[in-house]
């Protein structure tokens, strides 16, 4: 069975910096790309990034550009998110989901992060 | 970047009705749309791929249509635990994008 499961997630200061991480497990990590999509409260689904399987190609979306960087382990089954510069309006629930052609499923549970003074 | 119109936004329906959720793209995706579900508190679950098939273990109620730039999602008898958000996902080109959601509710 597929799990992918967040962690990382908190309370950071609006200018601060968070890594987030997703473990997975029940399947062959390093043969699928992986992604990253947020859920700010109470709205709706967007897309923040992707990764190709072994790192070489990486897309995100313009609001982020220059201050998330997507990146994995496939030695550990890891995909993680380095989050920089955070604005109030990165608040969020962060999902990590396997990739395919750009289209997210399975998701993890997610891992919310909260951008307040 | 491809714009989602998703429509309705919010839709009141009974247990047994038959209903259909429309997603519209700015610009030609082929078939690469997909459609998920969200439960309060919950991951997403995608429920249809590559426009209109269904999704291993999805209920045969659901099922998606379209190509191009016009693509609905349908259920044809609405079952309790149906009800829920569906957002549709472009992603024939960069960035993926989803429809604003649509919420349905119990009438």
């Amino acid at each position: 069975e597929v799990q992918l499961v967040e962690s990382g997630g908190g309370l950071v200061q609006p200018g601060g910096s968070l890594r987030l991480s997703c473990a997975a497990s029940g399947f062959t990590f390093s043969s699928y790309w992986m992604s990253w999509v947020r859920q700010a409260p109470g709205k709706g689904l967007e897309w923040v990034a992707n990764i190709k399987q072994d790192g070489s190609e990486k897309y995100y979306v313009d609001s982020v550009k220059g201050r998330f960087t997507i990146s994995r382990d496939n030695a550990k089954n890891s995909l993680y998110l380095q989050m920089n510069s955070l604005r109030a309006e990165d608040t969020a629930v962060y999902y990590c989901a396997r990739d395919k052609y750009g289209a997210p499923q399975p998701w993890g549970q997610g891992t919310l992060v909260t951008v307040s003074s | 970047d491809i714009q989602m119109t998703q429509s309705p936004s919010s839709l009141s329906a009974s247990v047994g009705d038959r209903v259909t959720i429309t997603c519209r793209a700015s610009q030609g995706i082929r078939n690469d749309l997909g459609w998920y579900q969200q439960k309060p508190g919950k991951a997403p679950k995608r429920l249809i791929y590559a426009a209109s098939s269904l999704q291993s273990g999805v209920p045969s109620r659901f099922s998606g249509s379209g190509s191009g730039t016009e693509f609905t999602l349908t259920i044809s008898s609405l079952q309790p635990e149906d009800f829920a958000t569906y957002y549709c996902l472009q992603h024939n080109s960069y960035p993926p994008a989803f429809g604003q959601g649509t919420r349905l509710e119990i009438k």
